[in-house]
């Protein structure tokens, strides 16, 4: 079946510092990727999105691109801040048409200033 | 704010007891999601409901009993729940069931089942 899976985490970064969190997902076609940030106290937001493969997701600095060859839709950000402390989350959307979300168990980043 | 409310925010309640789950969206949208969140677990679907219809139920436990009585409310039925089911359960709606479609998350109701 379908599924996503992350880093493990948690990850702690000094302020500034580059970010990458890994996510790598098993699904049959061409499935629809996201990424969604939690912060505490929070339900889920959508952080970026990609529908078809070589697609860059972008928003807020941070970017992903769907990479088919690689299965892997890896999140990044160039400098992080002590504001972008949070869980993320990647997920996919699968060719059922009822909108679920199949997501990976998460990646909590914690940055320093 | 997301236009996707949830209440109450916060729940305790104990094995007997019998309580519900309150999701209201402000966003035209016409389906509706319960997902179940556990500590270093996966977000799990429980279920789907798409123009007030239940389309799809993640082999959930009777005892959690969704109900939609309009596509801008979904509740979630409790009853003579276990402590294994303390959890964040999270609310979510789309402008439809396609694939690609963004979802709005409430704030979730954390349970905790004494």
């Amino acid at each position: 079946g379908n599924s996503v899976t992350q880093m493990e985490g948690p990850v702690t970064l000094s302020e500034e510092a580059f970010l990458t969190i890994n996510c790598t997902y098993t699904a049959t076609g061409y499935p629809s990727l996201f990424w969604y940030v939690q912060y505490p106290g929070e339900g889920l937001q959508l952080l970026l999105k990609a529908t078809k493969a070589d697609d860059k997701g972008s928003n807020k600095g941070f970017e992903a691109t769907y990479r088919k060859e690689t299965t892997s839709f890896h999140l990044e950000k160039g400098s992080v801040q002590v504001s972008d402390s949070a869980v993320y989350f990647c997920a996919l959307s699968d060719k059922s048409n009822t909108g679920k979300l199949i997501f990976g168990q998460g990646t909590t980043l914690q940055v320093k200033p | 704010e997301t236009g996707v409310t949830q209440t109450p925010r916060h729940l305790v309640m104990g094995m007997t007891n019998k309580k519900s789950l309150k999701c209201e969206q402000h966003l035209g949208h016409n389906a509706m999601y319960w997902y179940k969140q556990s500590a270093k677990k996966p977000l799990e679907l429980m279920f789907v409901y798409s123009l007030e219809e239940r389309v799809e139920n993640n082999s959930v436990p009777s005892r959690f009993s969704p109900e939609c009585p309009n596509s801008s409310h979904l509740f979630l039925h409790l009853h003579t729940l276990q402590p294994e089911d303390s959890a964040l359960y999270l609310c979510a709606s789309t402008r439809g069931a396609g694939m690609g479609t963004e979802a709005f998350f409430g704030q979730g109701t954390r349970l905790t089942v004494v």
